[in-house]
């Protein structure tokens, strides 16, 4: 099957500094990919989409600039937080859609191992 | 917005025994997608449906949707050990197709396989 990962696996951070977190297909090419995040025994939240080359789309209630996104190329999306807050400290998982432009095939997506970050 | 249940919560089931999870969307669903989760861990992709009435098989796991694409089940034949871990349901927004947008999840169902 496909194959995404995510690095780093884990980060702790200090409160007011940002951290990346990279998103990469590595054996496929992803238009979109997807950012979601998941506090403990919680589900998972969609954040954004990323399509490759155009600006990211964020959830309601999701700050657009305290969460960066950038989907440089068809295998690479990074996600930064911005000055970090405790509250910030979570899973963040993404999900890579490979590659089609039928509006009507359901694709399948596949996810990355997840960046657990806490922000001390 | 859709909102998916999942049921049960948790189940603990004796090694070899057969299990069904169920998934029930309040919306009509686009697409379906089964995932498995070990806590703290990603996501392993097991199954995708579409259409209404489909129905597939790997392995020992089965899922089907439901001709009114609103409710989907996995079953687990002969559960094992491996089987341990928090399953997941994820629907596809239609809003504009091609299973584009991101997914919705279920709060999970997280399967313990006594031995």
């Amino acid at each position: 099957g496909a194959v995404v990962s995510q690095h780093p696996s884990w980060v702790i951070c200090k409160s007011g500094t940002s951290v990346k977190i990279e998103c990469r297909s590595l054996d496929f090419q992803a238009t979109t990919m997807f950012w979601y995040r998941q506090f403990p025994k919680q589900s998972l939240m969609l954040m954004a989409t990323s399509n490759e080359g155009s600006k990211a789309t964020y959830e309601q209630g999701v700050e657009k600039d305290k969460f960066l996104i950038n989907h440089a190329s068809l295998t690479l999306s990074t996600l930064t937080v911005t000055s970090a807050h405790p509250e910030d400290s979570s899973f963040y998982i993404c999900s890579a859609r490979s590659m089609g432009w039928d509006s009507f095939q359901l694709y399948e997506q596949y996810f990355g191992p997840g960046t657990r970050l806490t922000v001390t | 917005s859709q909102e998916l249940e999942q049921s049960p919560q948790s189940l603990i089931v004796q090694e070899g025994k057969n299990l069904t999870i169920n998934c029930t969307s309040s919306k009509t669903l686009y697409g379906l997608y089964w995932y498995k989760q070990k806590y703290g861990e990603g996501l392993i992709f097991l199954m995708m449906l579409q259409k209404g009435g489909e129905e597939k098989s790997h392995e020992k796991i089965t899922a089907k949707l439901d001709e009114k694409k609103q409710q989907s089940s996995l079953h687990i034949t002969a559960s094992q050990p491996s089987h341990a871990g928090i399953y997941l349901c994820g629907a596809a927004s239609s809003s504009s197709g091609g299973g584009a947008d991101g997914l919705t999840f279920g709060k999970g169902t997280h399967l313990i396989i006594q031995p």
